[in-house]
C-alpha cells in the first residue's frame, strides 16, 4: 500500500510565524504536490513537484515556497503565516508512469491566530 | 463557472440503496477521471479511475464516464453506513501532463441504517 505521512495532523500558529509541514512519501514516486482544503472550494493545487529540486507553481501559490531536497520529502513553507492561510493542508504523490493517480495523506489542519 | 461540477449534497439514502453521485464539467480535453472518498477529518483515498469513455466496475463501485455530456457518474450498489463521507471527482488532461488534476468540491452521501 502507499503510505503518504504528514508531520503533524494539527497545527496552531501566530500570524506571521514561519510555518513547516512535511510530507514523506514511501512508494518512491516522482511526484509530489501539495493542496489545501477549504469548505465550498475544494482541493487547490498550490505547488508541485515532479522531480528532486524540481518544482512547478500550482494554481494559489502566492504565500507559500516547496522544498524537495529528497525523492521522498516534499515540505510546504508558509514564510509568514497569516489568517487566510488557515486551512486542510493535504500532500499527495503519484508515480511517473501513473501521473494522474495521486495518493493523499491524512492531512494537517493549520489554524492561524 | 467552474471547470468541474458537483452537487454538494448532502444526499442521504436508506442502507441498501443504489447510490447515483455525478459531475459535469466543462473542458472537452479531460482524459483521466477519478473518484475520491473522504471521511470527516481524513485525506481522499483514490476509490477508482478511469481512462476517456466508458464503464469501470469494482465489486459494488462502477465509475461511468459520458464524454459526448461532460458527465461522469459514480454508482454505488447496496450502500452501507460505511460509505457514508464526502465522494469527490477529479479530472486530468494530456495537455497538463494528466497530473494537474481538477477536483469538484465533493458530494457528501449519508446512508443510514
Amino acid at each position: 500500500d502507499v503510505k503518504v505521512t504528514q508531520s503533524s495532523r494539527y497545527l496552531v500558529k501566530r500570524t506571521g510565524e514561519k510555518v513547516f509541514l512535511e510530507c514523506v512519501q514511501d512508494m518512491d514516486h516522482e511526484n509530489m504536490f501539495w493542496y489545501r482544503q477549504d469548505p465550498g472550494l475544494g482541493l487547490r493545487l498550490i505547488y508541485f513537484s515532479y522531480d528532486v529540486k524540481m518544482k512547478e507553481k500550482g494554481d494559489i501559490p502566492e504565500g507559500y515556497s516547496v522544498s524537495r531536497e529528497k525523492k521522498e520529502r516534499f515540505s510546504l513553507i508558509l514564510e509568514s503565516a497569516s489568517t487566510n492561510q488557515t486551512s486542510m493542508y493535504l500532500c499527495a504523490s503519484s508515480p511517473f508512469q501513473a501521473r494522474e493517480t495521486q495518493y493523499f495523506g491524512p492531512g494537517t489542519r493549520l489554524l492561524v491566530l | 463557472q467552474k471547470e468541474v461540477e458537483q452537487d454538494p449534497g448532502p444526499l442521504s439514502v436508506p442502507e441498501g440503496a443504489i447510490v447515483s453521485l455525478n459531475c459535469t464539467y466543462s473542458n472537452s480535453a479531460f482524459q483521466y477521471f477519478m473518484w475520491y472518498r473522504q471521511y470527516s477529518r481524513k485525506g481522499p483515498e483514490l476509490l477508482m479511475y478511469t481512462y476517456s469513455s466508458g464503464n469501470k466496475e469494482d465489486g459494488r463501485f462502477t465509475a461511468q464516464v459520458d464524454k459526448s455530456s461532460k458527465y461522469i457518474s459514480l454508482f454505488i450498489r447496496d450502500s452501507q453506513p460505511s460509505d457514508s463521507a464526502t465522494y469527490l471527482c477529479a479530472m486530468s488532461a494530456e495537455n497538463t501532463g494528466f497530473q494537474k488534476l481538477v477536483f469538484g468540491t465533493g458530494t457528501r452521501l449519508l446512508v443510514s441504517p
